[in-house]
């Protein structure tokens, strides 16, 4: 069965500042893999995935996340926070077979804050 | 691109009386959904796949009895919440999987249930 590691339930930066939240997975066979993010009584809006082509991976609103088979990891970054990104952001892993196939794993959530 | 429609997004119900949550794909058929519940301040978790036409299969722990999905069409999965009681209340929320494969996934935008 597949796990997903979110290091760090809370985050904070300045707005501006570069954002990194970390996000590590366990996975048998390859994984897909996922960065949503979550505002207030909403559901999950899809940032970016990795599905096994380019490593670096770009996604909505200036967030990008690097696959990194040899650390089991997929961070998330983005060179500078706005007010606005402010949410909780869930890293989540699926694969292609076995018997969780097609089932989304959530990490337990980073809460992102930014300060002005 | 692909848009769930999830409703109600808010319901108060009494306890003892059933909810039903309706999750529909409005341009695209989902012969897969998924029913996530969320505590406050949790993370996601898998209650169930809902297969176009056939029984659903519960995750282990979800009472199948209380949680009553329904996948009758390409677009559309009920989860009925039968003789709601408190511990019930919850933000839930569905996903409808876009093809076969495992990493094209879009999310309602969730339902607050609370039982008074």
């Amino acid at each position: 069965a597949q796990s997903v590691t979110q290091l760090g339930s809370h985050v904070s930066v300045s707005e501006g500042a570069l954002v990194l939240l970390r996000c590590n997975y366990s996975s048998s066979v390859p994984p897909y893999l996922f960065w949503y993010v979550q505002y207030p009584n909403q559901g999950l809006q899809l940032l970016l995935k990795y599905t096994s082509a380019a490593t670096l991976v770009k996604g909505i609103n200036g967030f990008e996340a690097e696959f990194k088979k040899s650390e089991t990891s997929f961070h998330l970054t983005k060179p500078s926070a706005h007010m606005s990104d402010a949410a909780e952001y869930f890293c989540a892993v699926s694969v292609a077979g076995g018997t969780s196939y097609g089932k989304l794993t959530f990490g337990q959530g980073t809460i992102l804050t930014v300060h002005p | 691109g692909a848009v769930v429609s999830q409703h109600p997004s808010r319901v108060i119900c009494k306890s003892g009386t059933s909810v039903k949550i309706e999750c529909r794909s409005l341009d695209f058929q989902a012969t897969t959904m998924f029913w996530y519940r969320q505590f406050p301040k949790q993370s996601l978790m898998l209650m169930a796949t809902s297969n176009e036409g056939s029984k659903a299969t519960y995750e282990q722990g979800v009472e199948k009895d209380k949680f009553l999905i329904n996948h009758a069409s390409l677009t559309l999965s009920t989860l009925t919440v039968t003789s709601a009681h408190p511990e019930d209340s919850s933000f839930y929320i569905c996903s409808a999987r876009q093809g076969s494969n495992s990493y094209g996934y879009t999310f309602g935008s969730g339902t607050r249930l609370t039982v008074v």
